[in-house]
């Protein structure tokens, strides 16, 4: 698959908790990108890292990137139940232009 | 920050009925747009690229002549799903890229839910 993988699928977790998602892809990447789809909306720019970096920082995410072994992960820290979504990575290519989506993981943030 | 509107944000239709969604870049320009269907908890899986201008770019297994893409502007595209089938029922998000700040970002409209009877 074209695909970038996604792991876990679902996490739930209590209020206050870091989650960490985890996203993987197979061929070259420009950039990737994290999004956030509520239930039934559009989605969300989270943050964007280049290739050529290996960490990023946006309040309350981190996310790293790893290309040797073509991963990267969302962290959120201090959850709140707000956060509840889904989240995507998405994967930068063809000079930037087009972008190819993971699978997603179903955060459920309670209280 | 950058405002794509879908619209209409869910239509319902009669099987063989076609049906026309919009997509607008409020505050910038977009020469290029992009279509995504989306099937209930599962991933965006792109459609085609349009260009504003010029004919649509279709991924493979895409029928352009069931899907029409139109870019007539820079802040315009739309997509006609044409004798629509229950089969192409579906949550269809669009998204544009800003073409003078160009950070490789997109922004999404709200999408738009097609139920076809």
């Amino acid at each position: 698959s074209q695909q970038g993988e996604e792991d876990p699928q679902a996490l739930s977790i209590q209020e206050g908790e870091n989650a960490t998602m985890n996203c993987s892809y197979k061929t070259s990447i420009n950039n990737l990108q994290w999004y956030r789809q509520n239930s039934g909306r559009g989605l969300v720019h989270l943050i964007l890292i280049r290739s050529n970096e290996r960490e990023k920082h946006s309040g309350r995410l981190r996310v790293t990137l790893d290309t040797s072994k073509k991963s990267s992960s969302l962290l959120i820290t201090a959850s709140r139940a707000a956060d509840t979504a889904s989240y995507f990575c998405a994967r930068g290519t063809g000079g930037g232009n087009k972008l190819t989506f993971g699978t997603g993981t179903q955060l459920k943030v309670e209280l | 920050g950058a405002v794509v509107s879908q619209h209409p944000s869910w239509v319902i239709c009669k099987s063989g009925t076609s049906v026309k969604i919009e997509c607008r870049s409020l505050d910038f320009q977009a020469t290029t747009m992009f279509w995504y269907r989306q099937f209930p908890k599962q991933s965006l899986m792109l459609m085609a690229t349009s260009n504003e201008g010029s004919k649509a770019t279709y991924e493979q297994g895409v029928e352009k002549d069931k899907f029409l893409i139109n870019h007539a502007s820079l802040t315009l595209s739309t997509l006609t799903v044409t004798s629509a089938h229950p089969e192409d029922s579906s949550f269809y998000i669009c998204s544009a890229r800003d073409r003078v700040i160009n950070t490789g970002e997109l922004f999404f409209g709200e999408g738009s839910r097609l139920t076809v009877l």
